[in-house]
């Protein structure tokens, strides 16, 4: 166990709709990190939040948005979703800014139908 | 949940023997290089990391190289165990602008 906390587990969806993902770094940690885990993109970097600001942006469309609130714990949104949304989403965290000794939490399955 | 990547490249190694992983990265202004394990239905699990000053770092069990000449890293496991039959990738970032994790490789480790 990593420390890390995500809900849902599982989500399904229709496509056109919007989710939230939810994600409570370990104690102590200021960084949270989101991911996208698909079988043809691998695991894709969308964007990092360090004690409550925006710190680095990865691959991440217009339509998700994420931010994290003063308890440190960290919202992923996903709208006008599509069929190729679907993945694994992840959280990570870490206790510093630079991304080094990230720990991830178990992920949401999400299923766009 | 499944693992993700069903047609990864696999690695098939005895119990008892070493197992020696390999990754190409791509970025030559990456700093900062992280081996993950994952397996079956969980999140990726760190492993090891090393600094582009360095170019040998061992934990326990593993080993980490890094030939920056060549934008090459390596997993060295010892005496691999069933426990390790995971997949593993490897992440370069530089200076922590960005995380690219390599396509993974499977390792199976056999009775």
């Amino acid at each position: 166990d990593s420390g890390v906390t995500q809900t849902p587990k599982h989500l399904i969806t229709a496509t056109g709709q919007r989710v939230t993902l939810r994600c409570s770094p370990r104690s102590g940690d200021l960084s949270v990190y989101w991911y996208q885990q698909s079988l043809d993109q691998g695991l894709q970097f969308l964007i990092q939040y360090y004690n409550g600001e925006e710190r680095a942006k990865g691959n991440i469309l217009e339509r998700f948005s994420a931010q994290q609130f003063p308890d440190l714990h960290s919202e992923l949104n996903l709208s006008s979703l599509e069929l190729g949304d679907s993945a694994l989403y992840f959280c990570a965290s870490s206790v510093g800014a630079s991304g080094y000794e990230q720990y991830f939490g178990p992920g949401t399955r999400l299923t766009v139908t | 949940g499944e693992n993700v990547g069903l047609h990864l490249p696999t690695l098939s190694v005895q119990e008892g023997d070493n197992s020696i992983i390999n990754c190409a990265y791509s970025n030559s202004a990456s700093d900062y290089f992280i081996w993950y394990k994952q397996e079956s239905g969980k999140g990726p699990q760190f492993i090891i990391d090393i600094r582009s000053n360095m170019d040998k770092r061992q934990g326990q069990r593993v080993t980490v190289l890094l030939n920056k000449t060549v934008k090459h890293l390596s997993l060295q496991i010892a005496a691999t165990q069933p426990g390790d039959s995971a997949v593993y990738f490897c992440a370069e970032t530089p200076y922590g602008q960005n995380f690219v994790f390599g396509p993974g490789t499977r390792l199976s480790v056999l009775p």
